[in-house]
């Protein structure tokens, strides 16, 4: 079946904690794994995985991809008010479409 | 930096009526997409429409939805006769630019458009 599935589905933490958002999915004929950030609306784009092993950056975020267990991670280190929201992945068939997880619904308190 | 653009926002409709969103796609991208999210749960793929016909659509995206590119800049769905369940969050997204492989493109989201069908 064609499934991500994200984990937790929520968790709260203090700020400046460290966070890691689960991400695995099932089928391994895909071309790229993507992390978006939802917070009122629009999904925001964060990261595109293709290899695996090779982590991406953008400043406090990281995301890494293992497509021999078929997972991804997000790291989200010192974190702030302002990353309070939900976290979707979703796997991309070749711009046909997106198939997303639930999400994380990431909360923190300051 | 350019952005997919929505409207309108929130649109408020009596059930069996025909609906039309509207959406302005980052300039330059090729390929164009529908998504819909049902309050408290996933973000689900409708269709994507790329050189000016549907390359994929899912089991959602029925008869009573259609998709139309009328010129250079606008992209529409239309939901012909609308049911209390097609009350949802429609997103539209593109990607794909021009001259670049597109396998390593994200697709970009607009704000969305509100549905509530009464």
């Amino acid at each position: 079946e064609d499934k991500v599935v994200q984990s937790p589905l929520s968790l709260v933490v203090h700020e400046g904690d460290t966070v890691t958002l689960n991400c695995s999915y099932e089928v391994t004929n895909f071309r790229s794994l993507l992390w978006y950030k939802q917070e009122k609306k629009a999904p925001t784009f964060l990261f595109m995985l293709t290899s695996s092993g090779i982590e991406k950056k953008s400043g406090r975020l990281s995301s890494i991809l293992d497509k021999k267990e078929l997972f991804s991670i997000l790291n989200i280190t010192a974190t702030q008010t302002g990353d309070s929201a939900i976290y979707l992945c979703a796997r991309d068939f070749g711009n046909e479409k997106l198939t997303f997880g639930t999400g994380t619904r990431l909360t923190i308190i300051p | 930096e350019p952005e997919v653009t929505q409207t309108p926002s929130h649109q408020v409709t009596q059930m069996g009526q025909e609906v039309i969103l509207r959406c302005v796609p980052i300039s330059n991208h090729l390929y164009f997409y529908w998504y819909r999210q049902i309050l408290g749960q996933k973000v689900e793929f409708l269709v994507s429409f790329y050189n000016n016909e549907i390359s994929e659509k899912s089991e959602i995206f029925d008869d009573q939805f259609s998709v139309e590119r009328p010129d250079g800049s606008n992209f529409t769905l239309k939901i012909r006769s609308t049911k209390l369940e097609d009350s949802a969050m429609y997103f539209c997204a593109s990607s794909g630019l021009s001259g670049l492989p597109v396998s390593n493109q994200p697709q970009h989201f607009g704000d969305g458009t509100r549905l509530s069908i009464l």
